[in-house]
């Protein structure tokens, strides 16, 4: 089984400063990892997603998550938000083989001021 | 493609009647879930199906909750009597198990049970 945990509910910060949304997970096998983000009345969205490979990826709104396989984390990142960032972020887990039911954690509410 | 399609977009309902949601996946998507969010829960998962049968239904509450897929291109989920407990916002999400597990979600039914 797996669970994730989203150390954050919610992440106010300022229109153009830095943010990091924290996401630790644990597992008994290998997971793929992701990040979904969810705007107001409407449903997840893919932000970007951990397979094999480099354990840096990006999304094209400059997004970028760090896999750390030996602290089990997958914090999401932004060196300068916008208010449109402002929105429900899921980070979620699933096993890479066998079962595809994923795990999602409980999300963090990013609020971005201006 | 439309994406995935849920309706109604929503539904007001008195307790004690019977709910029907409904989905249409993305064409080609093999399996499709189920999903309840709520303030107090977070997201959850109530149903998996995989080719049109149901994998796991673990997380459906009770037996008043029932779900159907009867082919690839369609399913609902009904509840039958409604309590006002179950008012939430119920999403409807399909992959594709052969590419990366990522999960691709409609934008929800909004069910309010007075």
């Amino acid at each position: 089984a797996q669970s994730v945990t989203q150390l954050d509910s919610q992440v106010p910060v300022f229109e153009e400063a830095p943010v990091e949304l924290r996401c630790n997970y644990s597992s008994s096998v290998s997971v793929y990892l992701f990040w979904y983000v969810q705007y107001p009345n409407q449903g997840l969205q893919l932000l970007l997603k951990y397979l094999s490979g480099s354990t840096l990826v990006e999304s094209i709104n400059g997004f970028e998550a760090e896999f750390n396989k030996s602290q089990t984390s997958f914090h999401l990142r932004k060196p300068s938000v916008h208010i449109s960032d402002t929105a429900e972020y899921f980070c979620a887990v699933t096993p890479s083989g066998g079962s595809y039911i994923p795990t999602f954690g409980r999300g963090t509410s990013l609020i971005v001021h201006p | 493609d439309a994406g995935v399609i849920q309706s109604p977009r929503h539904e007001v309902t008195e307790m004690g009647q019977e709910v029907t949601l409904r989905c249409k996946p993305i064409s080609g998507h093999n399996s499709l879930f189920w999903y309840r969010q709520t303030m107090m829960r977070g997201l959850e998962l109530l149903i998996y199906f995989n080719n049109n049968v149901p994998i796991d239904d673990s997380g459906m509450p009770e037996d008043r909750f029932s779900a159907k897929m009867p082919n690839a291109s369609f399913s609902t989920l009904k509840i039958q009597p409604s309590e006002p407990r179950d008012s939430a916002v119920y999403f409807c999400a399909s992959s594709t198990t052969v590419l990366s597990y990522e999960q691709y979600f409609g934008p929800g039914t909004r069910l309010t049970v007075t």
